[in-house]
């Protein structure tokens, strides 16, 4: 069965200054993998996505992510971190075969200090 | 709308009532699927539907749990006989396509918190 783990469950980083959010994958296959962002009293928005084309992927805001099956890890990183961008942070892996479902992990929370 | 709406956003009730909360998901977005948030946790899945057929209903913790689509569009979760455990936020997402692996992106309302005292 896919998983996800968040290695850390708070993060907190000085206003620009870079942000990595760890997260590592079990998966039989290769995965498709996500990343969303919620940020209080919002809803669930999709930041990037990793299905199999270029390992690096850019999504929005500046955030990306590098796919590296030798480790199953999928970190999310950000150069410079912005005071908006305090929020909860979630690896998302989509279930084999399903195609529809989609299994998060327990989210890190970003707190951006100034 | 221009995005997923649920209602209600909060929902207080007691031990051993029942209770609906409803989803209005983007349209045209054929897919429709249910969530769950309990603090401190990621999302769990409860069902997904297809259509009005529910296409996989395993997350469902037990048989209190049901979830309706009669039409295809608005969907309704309810929850008979609720306990201090079913505490959490229901959230709802839809997505123009089934295939969710090729796309991933749901797009998610903004939740109904359930509060049972």
């Amino acid at each position: 069965a896919q998983s996800v783990t968040q290695l850390d469950s708070h993060v907190s980083v000085s206003e620009g200054t870079p942000v990595l959010l760890r997260c590592n994958y079990s998966s039989s296959y290769s995965p498709s993998l996500f990343w969303y962002v919620q940020h209080p009293n919002k809803g669930l928005q999709l930041l990037l996505k990793y299905t199999s084309a270029a390992t690096l992927v850019k999504g929005i805001n500046g955030f990306e992510a590098e796919f590296k099956k030798s480790e199953t890890s999928f970190h999310l990183t950000k150069p410079s971190a912005h005071m908006s961008d305090a929020a909860e942070y979630f690896c998302v892996v989509s279930e084999i075969g399903a195609t529809n479902k989609l299994i998060f992990g327990t989210g890190t929370l970003l707190a951006v200090q100034p | 709308g221009a995005g997923v709406s649920q209602t209600p956003s909060n929902k207080v009730t007691e031990k051993g009532k029942y209770v609906e909360l409803r989803c209005d998901p983007i349209s045209g977005h054929t897919a429709l699927y249910w969530y769950r948030q309990s603090l401190g946790q990621g999302p769990e899945f409860l069902i997904y539907f297809q259509g009005t057929g529910a296409a996989d209903d395993s997350g469902l913790p037990n048989d209190r749990f049901f979830a309706v689509r009669p039409e295809g569009s608005v969907s309704t979760l309810k929850i008979q006989r609720t306990e201090r455990g079913d505490s959490a936020v229901y959230l709802c997402a839809s997505s123009p396509t089934v295939r969710v692996g090729n796309t991933g992106e749901l797009f998610f309302g903004e939740g109904s918190r359930l509060t049972v005292l």
